[in-house]
């Protein structure tokens, strides 16, 4: 079965720090990896997009690796602020006709100011 | 450009009425999904369309109907809602090989 986990459950730092989340993934034949945040009570906001043939993406203080052979993707955030407190969501694709999304049960962050 | 919306965005119902979510998109994507969050469990797929006309089962259909009977709109159905349907449903689109944008949600209580 293809599953997703993430490691912490959830994580408090100080504000400024900066953190590694976790991800990891059974079947490594991915299409893509996606990373997303969701604030409390709301939908989803899809932050990196990382192709099967990619090994990092970066968007200002974020920065997504994927290692398939490993099954392991991290996401990087650097000088966390207050406003990054969310929980962030892992998300694989496997292609194929469906092209859902298998996600692991997030990281719910909190930076403390 | 609204994205993806979803009505309606709460509701509690009684067990065993029925009700319809219903998800739009404006981006004429082909693919549109309903997941459903559960607290531990993650995001689960309940069914899912690659096209107007066309839906097929994921990992939780039980309970469920969907139709898609026009492209920008993918309808989640409970015909007799029971408490275990008591959670948080996500619609999401996408183009065929593009990230899934998602709606904001709609939190259903079941009694």
């Amino acid at each position: 079965k293809q599953e997703v986990t993430q490691i912490p459950a959830a994580l408090s730092v100080p504000e400024g720090e900066n953190l590694v989340l976790n991800c990891s993934f059974t079947d490594s034949a991915i299409y893509n990896l996606q990373w997303f945040r969701q604030d409390p009570g709301k939908g989803l906001t899809s932050l990196l997009l990382i192709q099967s043939s990619q090994r990092e993406q970066t968007s200002g203080r974020l920065n997504a690796s994927l290692d398939k052979s490993s099954g392991r993707s991290t996401l990087y955030i650097a000088a966390s602020q207050p406003g990054d407190s969310a929980t962030y969501l892992c998300a694989v694709d496997y292609g194929g006709s469906q092209g859902n999304l298998i996600f692991g049960k997030g990281t719910k962050l909190s930076v403390k100011p | 450009n609204a994205g993806v919306t979803q009505t309606p965005k709460f509701r509690v119902l009684k067990t065993g009425q029925s009700m319809t979510l219903l998800c739009a998109q404006d981006m004429n994507h082909e693919y549109m999904y309903w997941y459903r969050q559960d607290p531990g469990m993650g995001l689960r797929l309940i069914h899912y369309s690659v096209g107007e006309g066309t839906t097929a089962k994921g990992e939780v259909p039980d309970g469920y109907n969907v139709s898609r009977l026009k492209k920008q709109n993918f309808l989640l159905g409970l015909e007799s809602a029971a408490p275990s349907q008591t959670s948080v449903y996500f619609c999401a689109s996408r183009l065929a090989t593009d990230t899934q944008y998602f709606g904001p949600g709609t939190r259903l209580t079941v009694l």
